[in-house]
């Protein structure tokens, strides 16, 4: 079935560095790729959509210039968290819509990523 | 507005009996999609079961299955014979078949199974 590696699944940062988290479909394409984010014990936000080709969609609230999106390929998108402060650590997953009639009708998430910041 | 609600932040079951999550949504979209997932404490998004607007039965995937009452606007999940291992976060989520498309999702329920 439909794969979405993420990678990393987990970093610890300094604050002020800049971390990327990437997500490739492995044997599909992902022309789109949903942004998650998640705070413990809470809901998955929807951060921005990625598009091959195309800039990212981001949802209102989200800073377009500390998180970074770019969907380099219709196999790759990452995430780029910059400046990162302990108030981005989080649990970040990709999800991208995957083959119509599939089995999970149509969503493939990443494993997530959790971001600690120090 | 919230799209999404699941009211019990937290549920207890006694092992092999059957447990209902509550969950209620609100779309203007006549066509629409309605998902609930597993998330285990790794964290990984767990595919559980799928319910489209215009089904006119509810879905069912070996124990898990969709209460769908779409004049309600509700779509529980049911889990039959809870075992241990269902013990996890529930979310319960929504596609609309317009606009981009992402799932919107609910709170979130976290089950414990007790022995």
């Amino acid at each position: 079935g439909a794969v979405v590696s993420q990678h990393p699944s987990r970093v610890i940062c300094k604050s002020g560095t800049s971390v990327k988290i990437e997500c490739r479909s492995l044997d599909f394409q992902a022309t789109t790729m949903f942004w998650y984010r998640q705070f413990p014990k809470k809901s998955l936000m929807l951060m921005a959509t990625s598009n091959e080709g195309s800039k990212a969609t981001y949802e209102q609230g989200v800073e377009k210039d500390k998180f970074l999106i770019n969907h380099a390929s219709l196999t790759l998108s990452t995430l780029t968290v910059t400046s990162a402060h302990p108030e981005d650590s989080s649990f970040y997953i990709c999800s991208a819509p995957g083959m119509t009639g599939a089995a999970n009708y149509g969503y493939t998430f990443g494993s997530g990523t959790r971001l600690t910041v120090v | 507005a919230q799209k999404i609600t699941q009211t019990q932040p937290g549920m207890f079951v006694q092992e092999k009996e059957a447990v209902t999550l509550d969950c209620t949504y609100d779309t203007s979209d006549p066509s629409y999609g309605l998902f609930w997932y597993k998330q285990p404490s790794s964290g990984e998004m767990i595919f559980l079961i799928y319910q489209g607007s215009y089904d006119q039965q509810n879905a069912t995937e070996g124990r898990y299955s969709l209460n769908f009452q779409k004049a309600r606007k509700s779509a529980n999940l049911v889990i039959s014979a809870s075992q241990l291992g269902d013990s996890a976060m529930y979310f319960c989520a929504m596609r609309e078949d317009t606009g981009r498309r992402a799932l919107t999702f609910g709170s979130g329920t976290r089950l414990q199974v007790q022995p």
